[in-house]
């Protein structure tokens, strides 16, 4: 069950269909974007990356945009299968040089069978 | 190399205790990053080392906690006189110097 206090954002999809996820970020500067999946009881486990000076990036069943007008990045998941059940945080990197990330709140995406 | 490792994955204590944590970074990685997450929240950033130069400290870090990387491999975090609010994930990630981030599993903490 969910705590007091916790307002993680929840998406549930039928298996096989596509799903999408949307995060904001907060810095304008920020020149390198990440989506992350981190199962239960795991650390958060590299999706997919995309740089500033693209908009638009395919991996292997998935894909990121990037909006950097609204500062808005997605995540599209195509034919979502039971693995894909985890929760999706975007995160951001502040600082070139040291590669600090600044992660979003994110998703929890739940695959009914 | 089979990834990022840390030791233990989950430690209860008693409010006051020192509890103090273990992480080894994938062996060539120069960089090595410790990150807390809370329930529900993303990770966010503590500290990282390049070597064993510790070359950022977030404001989050409070002087209960201390980090170290004496030779440039391992790393530990040591929290000292812990609060429940120290109850926690702390993961620790590893990297190139400007290369991906990748984490370990993490270790939970408790404190009663």
């Amino acid at each position: 069950g969910e705590s007091v206090g916790l307002h993680l954002p929840t998406l549930s999809v039928q298996e096989g269909d596509n799903s999408i996820i949307n995060c904001a970020y907060s810095n304008s500067a920020s020149d390198y974007f990440i989506w992350y999946k981190q199962e239960s009881g795991k650390g958060p486990q590299f999706i997919i990356d995309i740089r500033s000076n693209m908009d638009k990036r395919q991996g292997q069943r998935v894909t990121v945009l990037l909006n950097k007008t609204v500062k808005h990045l997605s995540l599209q998941i195509a034919a979502t299968q039971p693995g894909d059940s985890a929760v999706y945080f975007c995160a951001e990197r502040v600082n070139q040089g040291a590669q600090k990330l600044v992660f979003g709140q994110g998703t929890r995406l739940t695959i009914n069978p | 190399d089979t990834g990022v490792s840390q030791n233990p994955r989950h430690k209860i204590t008693k409010r006051g205790q020192n509890v103090t944590f273990r992480c080894d970074p994938i062996s060539e990685h120069n960089r090595l990053y410790w990150y807390r997450q809370t329930l529900g929240q993303g990770p966010e950033f503590l500290t990282y080392f390049q070597n064993e130069a510790q070359l950022e400290k977030s404001r989050l870090l409070s002087d209960r906690f201390s980090a170290e990387r004496p030779k440039g491999s391992f790393s530990t975090l040591e929290i000292q006189r812990t609060e429940q609010g120290d109850s926690a994930m702390y993961l620790c990630a590893s990297s190139h110097s400007g290369g991906l981030l990748e984490f370990g599993p993490g270790t939970r903490l408790t404190v009663l």
